[in-house]
């Protein structure tokens, strides 16, 4: 079964510090999204992406943050300069596009990231 | 704006004892609902959905039903097993242009042998 898949499981970084974080959505969705969940909080959007440009965004994504689809199958979230608050586990998800609300999002195992 | 609330957890329950999760939601229009569940070390899946008012999803012996009146998603199951041992998510879609999911804070769910 189709399954997307995220790069790298763990990743410790220092303040400051530019960080990538990689994901191969399943192969033939158009539609992909960034998540984040602090220890102890509630899963958060972060962005969605189609056709090559942001979707929509929440307040959290601000310009530290982007997004970007480098070939034709990964997606990557890069944080320029992070900070402490930035610790959290970061999911990607990805779906068909055709099924608007009702569509369901398949997401990965996610990367947890951790900045000293 | 749109928010959903999940009965704290841990669930801590005997197996084959019988399951309830509360789940709530405020939200504008008309949602999609949808609990997700996730395993130790895994990502999130989906366990079931439904897309409009009186609406069942039902997946692996799991229910929820989609309440308008009581604006509620509750997750049900009769039998838990042992291997039903994870993290379950309420979460909703409000659509009109917006696919971003709005969760819950999860509910941990332990099945004691």
């Amino acid at each position: 079964e189709p399954e997307v898949t995220q790069t790298p499981s763990h990743q410790v970084t220092q303040m400051g510090q530019e960080v990538i974080l990689r994901c191969v959505p399943i192969s033939n969705h158009l539609y992909f999204y960034w998540y984040r969940q602090i220890l102890g909080q509630k899963v958060e959007f972060l962005v969605s992406f189609y056709n090559n440009e942001i979707s929509e965004k929440s307040e959290i994504f601000d310009d530290q943050f982007s997004v970007e689809r480098p070939d034709g199958s990964n997606f990557t979230l890069k944080i320029r300069s992070t900070k402490l608050e930035d610790s959290a586990m970061y999911f990607c998800a990805s779906s068909e596009g055709r099924g608007g609300r009702q569509e369901t999002q398949y997401f990965g195992p996610g990367t947890r990231l951790l900045v000293l | 704006g749109d928010s959903v609330t999940q009965m704290e957890g841990p669930v801590t329950l005997s197996e084959e004892a019988f399951l309830t999760i509360n789940c709530t939601y405020t939200a504008t229009g008309y949602p999609s609902l949808f609990w997700y569940v996730q395993y130790p070390g895994e990502g999130l899946q989906l366990l079931l959905k439904a897309t409009k008012a009186d609406d069942k999803g039902s997946n692996k012996g799991f229910e929820a039903t989609y309440r308008k009146e009581t604006t509620s998603f509750h997750l049900e199951k009769g039998s838990v097993q042992v291997s039903d041992s994870a993290v379950y998510f309420c979460a909703l879609s409000t659509g009109t242009g917006r696919r971003a999911l709005t969760f819950g804070s999860g509910t941990r769910l332990q099945v004691q042998p």
